[in-house]
């Protein structure tokens, strides 16, 4: 059974720092990883998409890795701003339930004026 | 184009009480899927539905049952609401394309409270 893990739970820190937020997934065979942010309240908005033949994906601050034969994957997130604050979730997409996405718990980031 | 959208935004129900979530998408996704979200888990899958008429359980689907009689709504119901059923509900959708590619659009959320 597919699990994922993210670390840290939560964070904090000033604004404009570089900072990494890491997901791990116990079964390699994914056809993507994805990313989304969460904002209080709110639904979950996409970020980034990695297909599993990929490495990585940029958007913007953002940059997005992916080692599907160790099971991780990186979000790093340059030069972070106050409207970054929100949870990061990392989601894999693999074969069961007709292509369900295994989500982690998140990351709760608040950035710092 | 409002993308995903879910009635209603809150509730409250008494243990025993019925009611029903109505999620509705204006994408013409083929893929629709009820989640449900507790504080420290991530999101888990209840059931979901690959076209009209169709419908299947997911990874939590107990006391929970749904329909999709339009290809646009995906209705998640409780029959006899538990104090355990209290969480936050997503509805998603998605285009079955390439499944490499393939990512989910979600609603605002249902927050459900059972007492």
């Amino acid at each position: 059974k597919q699990e994922v893990t993210q670390i840290p739970a939560a964070l904090s820190v000033p604004e404009g720092e570089n900072l990494v937020l890491n997901c791990s997934f116990t079964d390699s065979a994914i056809y993507n990883l994805q990313w989304f942010r969460q904002d209080p309240g709110k639904g979950l908005t996409s970020l980034l998409l990695i297909q599993s033949s990929q490495r990585e994906q940029t958007s913007g601050r953002l940059n997005a890795s992916l080692d599907k034969s160790s099971g991780r994957s990186t979000l790093y997130i340059a030069a972070s701003q106050p409207g970054d604050s929100a949870t990061y979730l990392c989601a894999v997409l693999g074969m069961e339930y007709g292509n369900k996405l295994v989500f982690g718990a998140g990351t709760i980031l608040r950035v710092k004026s | 184009n409002a993308g995903v959208t879910q009635t209603p935004k809150f509730r409250v129900l008494k243990t025993g009480q019925s009611m029903t979530l109505l999620c509705a998408q204006d994408m013409n996704h083929e893929y629709m899927y009820w989640y449900r979200q507790d504080p420290g888990m991530g999101l888990r899958l209840i059931h979901y539905s690959v076209g009209e008429g169709t419908t299947a359980k997911g990874e939590v689907p107990d006391g929970y049952n749904v329909s999709r009689l339009k290809k646009q709504n995906f209705l998640l119901g409780l029959e006899s609401a538990a104090p355990s059923q209290t969480s936050v509900y997503f509805c998603a959708s998605s285009y079955p394309g390439s499944v490499f590619t393939d990512t989910q659009y979600f609603g605002p959320g249902t927050r459900l409270t059972v007492l």
